[in-house]
């Protein structure tokens, strides 16, 4: 099975713009997860989508959006980029959205914010 | 809510030399555990998980941790390390009940030849 994909690897965007990151999970996953990696916070979660819902939200500005289609991609869109968004973007898919479900990580998204 | 601990940053260790990554995590209730690894540029590939029964687990690259309840641990080790294993190591929980997964803070194992 091809395992979860991320695109694009890497941006580039200015102050102000917007953002939009894609993610395929893997064949027959229903659960779509996304995390932000910095070097001073660590791995955040950030929403996790499970047939077209959210199911759950971390702690970040409306600012971070998200949204899951029904083939269980999932994308996830930041507006009004400020530089502290920099960070590598993490998707992560499961079978379901119990706690014994393994997350299976993409390779992530690196955003970089002039 | 659930928290998770890794006391070491940074964990230098010679190659051959064994290993122990300490984890650990507070929950107000029943969690599951895992271990991700990250190398460099790269995403997070899960090492090993504890759900339930034996409270040793095992990962096929040698590595292994012991759920240890009574004092909320979930330390990673392995007998004899490799320069392959240079990475870094993230530990985890999540609720029995629906997919709130916390990470700890992560630890850089370099092993040095």
């Amino acid at each position: 099975k091809a395992g979860v994909t991320q695109t694009p690897r890497y941006l580039i965007k200015t102050r102000g713009q917007q953002v939009t990151l894609s993610c395929s999970p893997i064949s027959g996953h229903r659960s779509v997860s996304w995390y932000q990696q910095t070097p001073g916070q660590g791995l955040q979660f950030l929403f996790e989508y499970f047939s077209e819902t959210q199911r759950n939200k971390g702690n970040f500005p409306g600012r971070f959006s998200g949204r899951q289609f029904s083939n269980s991609r999932s994308e996830m869109n930041v507006s009004t980029l400020e530089l502290g968004d920099s960070a590598l973007y993490l998707c992560a898919s499961s079978l379901g959205t119990g706690g014994e479900d393994t997350q299976y990580f993409g390779p992530g998204t690196r955003l970089t914010v002039l | 809510a659930q928290s998770v601990t890794q006391l070491d940053s940074q964990v230098p260790v010679f190659e051959e030399a064994p290993v122990e990554l300490r984890c650990n995590y507070s929950s107000s209730v029943s969690v599951y555990l895992f271990w991700y690894v990250q190398y460099p540029n790269q995403g997070l590939q899960l090492l090993l998980k504890y759900l339930s029964g034996s409270t040793l687990v095992e990962s096929i690259n040698g590595f292994e941790a012991e759920f240890n309840k009574s004092q909320t641990s979930f330390h990673l080790r392995k007998p004899s390390v490799h320069i392959s294993d240079t990475a870094e190591y993230f530990c985890a929980v999540s609720e029995l009940r629906g997919q709130n997964f916390v990470f700890g803070p992560g630890t850089r194992l370099s092993v040095l030849p």
